[in-house]
């Protein structure tokens, strides 16, 4: 069974670009995330996706935005780039049937933003 | 608010000898108890979880984790690490609502990651 893919592996933007980052889950799996990882915060929630309908939201700017799709695969945008928004976005996806199904992660995408 | 704390930023062994990775955690309601490894440009890979029952959960490539409720500890364990053992490990924790209702199975609330360096 293939894994979760995001799709670029590594971006380069400008500041006050957007840019669309792309996640296609593992086959049946109906929930995607979305985290930021950086070297001074961590890794940040950013928000969750089910069945075409975000469920949980993160505490991100409005800049920081999703949707998912009828196959499940999802997108996030992120506009009006910052140089702060330079990171390794994580997408994830679950079964989402219960709680101690496990998230599994793609490679991330590396944005950086110049 | 849950928290996830690792106190440790980098924890140095030798190959062959045991290792630690420490995690705490705070939460009000049931924790759901998980770990990652992180190896370089890579996303997370699960290695094991605690739900429920034993305190002592097995996951993948030997290492194991200790739950211990009444620390609110969960340690990730291996009984003799190897240098490819080297990497960040995350601890991570997802909290049961306290009202059933509540669906989202996609927060995990992680810790900051503490480096392993196994040295040959």
């Amino acid at each position: 069974k293939a894994g979760v893919t995001q799709t670029p592996r590594y971006l380069i933007k400008t500041r006050g670009q957007q840019v669309t980052l792309s996640c296609s889950p593992i086959s049946g799996h109906r929930s995607v995330s979305w985290y930021q990882q950086t070297p001074g915060q961590g890794l940040q929630f950013l928000f969750e996706y089910f069945s075409e309908t975000q469920r949980n939201k993160g505490n991100f700017p409005g800049r920081f935005s999703g949707r998912q799709f009828s196959n499940s695969r999802s997108e996030m945008n992120v506009s009006t780039l910052e140089l702060g928004d330079s990171a390794l976005y994580l997408c994830a996806s679950s079964l989402a049937s219960s709680y101690n199904s496990p998230l599994h992660f793609g490679n991330g995408t590396r944005l950086t933003v110049t | 608010a849950q928290s996830v704390a690792q106190p440790e930023d980098q924890v140095n062994v030798a190959e062959g000898n045991p290792l630690t990775v420490k995690c705490t955690y705070s939460v009000s309601g049931n924790p759901y108890l998980f770990w990652y490894v992180q190896y370089p440009n890579r996303g997370l890979q699960f290695l094991l979880k605690y739900i429920t029952g034993d305190n002592l959960v097995k996951g993948s490539y030997g290492f194991e984790a200790e739950f211990n409720k009444s620390q609110t500890s969960f340690h990730l364990k291996k009984p003799s690490a190897l240098v490819s053992d080297s990497a960040l490990y995350f601890c991570a924790v997802r909290v049961l609502p306290l009202n059933a209702g509540g669906t989202s199975y996609g927060k995990l609330t992680f810790g900051q990651g503490t480096i392993l360096t196994v040295h040959p």
